[in-house]
């Protein structure tokens, strides 16, 4: 069973502060790990798709690493604020599995 | 490009009735996905299918769900007799083959009572 995991499940910041979440993913087999923005009644946007160990990508105030031999990606938020509330799901697209998402709640 | 267009928005149905969800993706991606995203479990894929084939239906839950793609720019999930435990909103993605990216509907909420 191939299990995509993310943590903490939810986090509530202060508007400024940065923080950073977890998805661990299975090392073997690895195509592409995909991050997500969803938020309530609305579908699920894109953020970044990473493919290559050592990945970094940026947007904006958001950034993410890769590392696909021991099987994690780090979601960073820099500098809060109310409009990244959201919850951030990772998938891992080799069986098109998502994590739980991380339910992220910016406190003005 | 009107993105990947999934009705009803919302559904509401007694138990025992038969549902029927639809989808149309985007117009050259060659790759569908039906999801179901509840609470407890968050999005699990339910099948998918590629050039209008099934390809993994193993998520799908019991032989109460079925999923046709009759031709490429159309999709349905059934479910026959419907429960109460399959309220949940169901999202379908499309995507292109050579392409990471999924493309999400607004999805469809479901509440069988």
């Amino acid at each position: 069973i191939l299990n995509v995991e993310q943590s903490p499940q939810s986090l509530h910041v202060q508007e400024g502060d940065s923080t950073n979440f977890t998805c661990s993913f299975p090392s073997s087999n690895f195509y592409a790990l995909h991050w997500y923005r969803w938020e309530t009644a609305k579908s699920p946007e894109a953020l970044f798709v990473m493919t290559l160990n050592g990945d970094e990508k940026k947007k904006g105030r958001i950034s993410a690493t890769l590392n696909t031999k021991e099987g994690y990606s780090y979601l960073y938020i820099k500098g809060s604020q109310p409009e990244d509330s959201a919850t951030y799901l990772c998938a891992f697209t080799y069986k098109y599995i998502f994590g739980t998402g991380t339910r992220l709640k910016v406190l003005a | 490009d009107a993105g990947v267009i999934q009705s009803p928005r919302h559904e509401v149905t007694e138990m025992g009735q038969e549902v029927t969800l639809r989808c149309k993706p985007i117009s050259g991606h060659d790759y569908l996905f039906w999801y179901r995203q509840t609470m407890m479990r968050g999005l699990e894929l339910l099948i998918y299918f590629n050039n209008n084939v099934p390809i993994d239906d193993s998520g799908m839950p019991e032989d109460r769900f079925s999923a046709k793609m009759p031709n490429a720019s159309f999709s349905t999930l059934k479910i026959q007799p419907s429960e109460p435990r399959d309220s949940a909103v169901y999202f379908c993605a499309s995507r292109r083959h050579g392409d990471y990216g999924y493309t999400f509907g607004s999805g469809t909420r479901l509440t069988v009572v």
